[in-house]
């Protein structure tokens, strides 16, 4: 059974840009939640997806955006990168419905913005 | 909206002393409540969660919190600390309306010296 994975490692993106950051969901795994992490701080909730629908939204600009695909496989997609979007980006998931779940999480993305 | 605070930015305690994170969160309903490590470089790992019944819950690594609704805390403790427990403590708090999300303070950088 393979854990929770992120793509690409690292990045490197100028202002304005947009980015594409993948996660591969625990195996049996339907439920996804992406996080920011910015240096010094605790995750900061974005948004989260069950059987591809978005469940949940933290408070985070429409510029931030998500999907997820048949196989519970993400994307988080973030347009006009700005300075200070650069931090490390988490997936987490989970198997099914609700909080009582435990959510795994990947190693992360770390973003940074120049 | 909910809040989670953990008051100690960082702890240093010595190898094989007691151990106490505090954390105070801030919610209306029973809370649901989790502590999480994150190392260097590893992902977010879940230590121990409160849903309800017994306030004093007990976790992986030897660790255990205990619920206490009257002070709105959950404390993180263990009686004897190895140098591999030194890492980022994080507490959350789960949040159930209009989707999922949790909730993170914003950690403890705990060092332990020999």
């Amino acid at each position: 059974e393979t854990g929770v994975t992120q793509s690409p490692t690292h990045l490197i993106k100028t202002r304005g840009q947009q980015v594409t950051l993948r996660c591969s969901s625990q195996s049996g795994h339907n439920t996804v939640s992406w996080y920011q992490q910015a240096l010094g701080q605790g995750p900061q909730f974005i948004f989260q997806y069950y059987r591809e629908e978005e469940n949940g939204r933290g408070n985070f600009p429409p510029r931030f955006s998500g999907l997820q695909f048949p196989n519970y496989s993400s994307e988080l997609n973030v347009n006009a990168l700005e300075l200070d979007d650069s931090a490390l980006y988490l997936c987490a998931s989970s198997s099914g419905w609700g909080l009582i779940n435990e959510q795994f999480f990947g190693p992360g993305t770390r973003l940074t913005v120049l | 909206a909910q809040s989670v605070t953990q008051p100690d930015i960082h702890i240093t305690v010595s190898e094989g002393a007691s151990l106490e994170l505090r954390c105070n969160y801030s919610y209306g309903a029973t809370p649901y409540l989790f502590w999480y490590v994150q190392s260097p470089g590893q992902g977010l790992q879940l230590l121990l969660k409160y849903f309800s019944g017994d306030t004093l819950v007990q976790g992986i690594k030897g660790f255990e919190a205990e619920f206490k609704r009257s002070q709105s805390s959950f404390n993180l403790r263990k009686p004897s600390v190895h140098w591999s427990d030194a890492a980022e403590y994080f507490c959350a708090v789960g949040e159930d309306t209009g989707g999922f999300k949790t909730i993170f303070g914003a950690g403890t950088r705990l060092f332990v010296k020999a």
